[in-house]
């Protein structure tokens, strides 16, 4: 069965602080991890995936497979950045995408 | 571009009432996928398309849900009768191909209240 946890429903950090949202996974193969960000009043959207190796926004996240974790990171946090994140799973043949219950991230000036 | 359409954007009914959603996917992209996502929740998977072909309905409760995609293109999501545990948003997404790396595009959602 496929599984995300993020274990924080509310994340407040103020402008300037590092910032990390957590994520932890359950899956018995080798999944593609996502991180979707939904901003006030805007429609969900892909901010990043693990294979791409990618920074956006600043944002970066690392798959540990060890810890089975897909932490997502960002040194410096910005006002803009204030949504509400969620964590993704797709594994398997039928490609479920399954999602965490998401993080609010509000980010104070 | 307009992005994946959804309509209605918001829905309020009677309970034992039955309601539709309709979306139209991205041009071009084959994949159609609806989800249900409850207050505080995120997206959960009700069915997914490939072309005209449901694929994946395993988490689609057939006793009340139904689902089409005729011609391949829009679709359109039905529930009858509706009860009050249906109160939710009904995303519609969308991807050009199928695989695990495929990105996911969203439509904005139909956010459902069942009185």
């Amino acid at each position: 069965a496929q599984r995300v946890t993020q274990p924080e429903k509310l994340l407040s950090v103020f402008k300037g602080a590092p910032v990390e949202l957590k994520c932890n996974y359950s899956y018995s193969g080798s999944p593609e991890l996502f991180w979707y960000v939904q901003y006030s009043r805007q429609r969900l959207q892909l901010l990043l995936r693990h294979i791409s190796r990618e920074s956006i926004k600043g944002f970066t996240a690392d798959l540990n497979k060890g810890e089975t974790s897909f932490h997502l990171k960002k040194p410096f946090a910005q006002e803009e950045d204030s949504a509400m994140y969620y964590c993704a799973l797709s594994g398997g043949s039928n490609y479920k995408l399954t999602f965490g219950k998401g993080t609010l991230l509000t980010v104070n000036p | 571009e307009a992005g994946v359409v959804q309509s209605p954007r918001y829905k309020i009914i009677e309970k034992k009432q039955p309601v539709a959603f309709w979306c139209n996917p991205i041009s071009g992209h084959n994949t159609l996928y609806w989800y249900r996502q409850n207050l505080g929740q995120g997206p959960e998977l009700l069915i997914r398309y490939e072309n005209e072909e449901a694929v994946d309905d395993s988490q689609l409760p057939k006793d009340r849900f139904s689902a089409e995609r005729l011609k391949g293109v829009d679709s359109t999501l039905k529930i009858q009768p509706a009860e009050l545990g249906d109160s939710a948003v009904y995303l519609c997404a969308s991807s050009l191909g199928q695989g695990l790396r495929e990105t996911q595009y969203f439509g904005p959602g139909t956010r459902l209240l069942v009185l």
